[in-house]
């Protein structure tokens, strides 16, 4: 069966400094990856997704992620965090069940993003 | 731009009650996706529809049901209801094939509080 891990419950870091969120997944051929984010009580919203192409993919919010075939990763990265991205974060792949159809996500864990002062 | 309507925000329950959860898609979206996320968990998937029809179930318990109507808008209705099943219901809609490739757009949520 198709799982995504996010290894990272927890990630703290200063309000400017970069970031990197890790994600990896487990899937028997082409995944379809998505990385959403969620504010306390909030629905979830869609930073960016990966389908094929080039695998370095950029998003909403001055957020990237980069699909490594080779580590089975699709990790969200941000050069200079915000006081408001303080969330939480949650990569998901597009699970296929039997019969096709729209495939329901199967999402990680999550990790809850901190931003210091 | 026009979201995803969920409805009603909140609903509290008694145990062995019923309840109905609405969702109203994207205007042309026509596939809908229905989610279940416990406290502090992660989203699971319950089940889907495509142009009207179920077209995948995920971790649906056999007390819920789900259906699609004409004017692609959905209803998830639990019956015989558990404290379990108190979680934030969550619904998305895509436009599309109906398959892996859609972008699903998740609605605020429905939170079912059951006492």
């Amino acid at each position: 069966a198709q799982s995504v891990t996010q290894p990272d419950i927890h990630i703290t870091v200063s309000e400017g400094a970069s970031l990197e969120l890790r994600c990896n997944y487990s899937y028997g051929a082409t995944p379809y990856l998505f990385w959403y984010v969620q504010s306390p009580g909030q629905g979830l919203q869609l930073l960016l997704k990966y389908f094929s192409g080039d695998t370095l993919v950029q998003g909403i919010k001055g957020f990237e992620a980069e699909f490594k075939r080779s580590q089975s990763s699709f990790n969200l990265r941000k050069p200079s965090v915000h006081w408001s991205d303080a969330a939480e974060y949650f990569c998901a792949v597009a699970q296929l069940y039997s019969g096709g159809g729209a495939d329901g996500l199967t999402f990680g864990k999550g990790t809850h993003l901190i931003i210091q002062p | 731009a026009a979201g995803v309507i969920q409805s009603p925000r909140h609903l509290i329950k008694e145990k062995r009650e019923t309840a109905t959860l609405k969702c109203y898609p994207i205007p042309r979206h026509d596939t809908v996706y229905w989610y279940q996320q416990g406290p502090g968990q992660d989203p699971q998937f319950l089940i889907s529809f495509y142009e009207k029809m179920q077209s995948d179930k995920g971790s649906i318990p056999d007390r819920f049901s789900a259906q699609q109507f004409s004017d692609y808008h959905s209803e998830l209705n639990m019956s015989s209801l558990e404290l379990g099943d108190s979680a934030l219901y969550f619904c998305a809609s895509s436009l599309g094939t109906g398959g892996s490739t859609d972008t699903q757009y998740f609605g605020p949520g429905t939170r079912l509080t059951v006492l």
